[in-house]
């Protein structure tokens, strides 16, 4: 059975830093994984899909790192701002064709 | 492209009162999926339909969960009797067929039984 793990729960970082958020997986048998942001009260945004075959995709200042043998993912936030504030979610997708979500980052980036 | 679309957006009712929430996907996706999330846990699978056929319902907590499709087009779940623990925000979210297409989820409706 597949179980995502992400750390930190919780972040807080000054507006400008640049950080990382991880995600690990038990089960690297994926046919891809995909990066969510969520923010209060609102539904999932897709940031970044990667495919079991890639091992990075980029989109502006947001960079996610595949490493399906160790079974883990990193999502990179440069300079960050208090508009990147939410709940980050890493899903992989198995051979079910289901995702299996981790529980989250809270990312708080303080003006 | 209209992403997906789920209604209503909230809804409160009673204990063993029955609800239904629809879930419009990407026009031309063959697959729909139900996901919730019940308060403090992780977002979960509840069911996928491939067109209008139950590919997988192995999520579906009980039988007072049903989900049907209409024509392989909109989704509705209908919870009867609804019980206090179902409370939470159910997703639904669609891909076009593929293994490797990313999904795409609405904005949820989140239920409060109370």
């Amino acid at each position: 059975k597949q179980e995502v793990t992400q750390i930190p729960a919780a972040l807080s970082v000054p507006e400008g830093e640049n950080l990382v958020l991880n995600c690990s997986f038990t089960d690297s048998a994926i046919y891809n994984l995909q990066w969510f942001r969520q923010d209060p009260g609102k539904g999932l945004t897709s940031l970044l899909l990667i495919q079991s075959s890639q091992r990075e995709q980029t989109s502006g200042r947001l960079n996610a790192s595949l490493d399906k043998s160790s079974g883990r993912s990193t999502l990179y936030i440069a300079a960050s701002q208090p508009g990147d504030s939410a709940t980050y979610l890493c899903a992989v997708k198995g051979s079910a064709r289901q995702l299996t979500f981790g529980s989250g980052t809270q990312l708080t980036v303080l003006p | 492209e209209a992403g997906v679309t789920q209604f209503p957006s909230h809804s409160v009712i009673e204990k063993g009162q029955t609800v239904t929430l629809r879930c419009d996907p990407i026009s031309g996706h063959d697959n729909l999926y139900w996901y919730r999330r019940v308060m403090g846990k992780e977002i979960k699978f509840l069911l996928h339909f491939v067109k209008e056929s139950k590919q997988d319902e192995s999520g579906m907590p009980n039988n007072r969960f049903l989900a049907e499709r209409t024509g392989g087009t909109y989704s509705t779940l209908k919870v009867q009797p609804a019980e206090l623990e179902d409370s939470g925000v159910y997703f639904c979210a669609s891909s076009h067929f593929g293994t490797g297409d990313g999904y795409t989820f609405g904005s949820g409706t989140r239920l409060t039984v109370v």
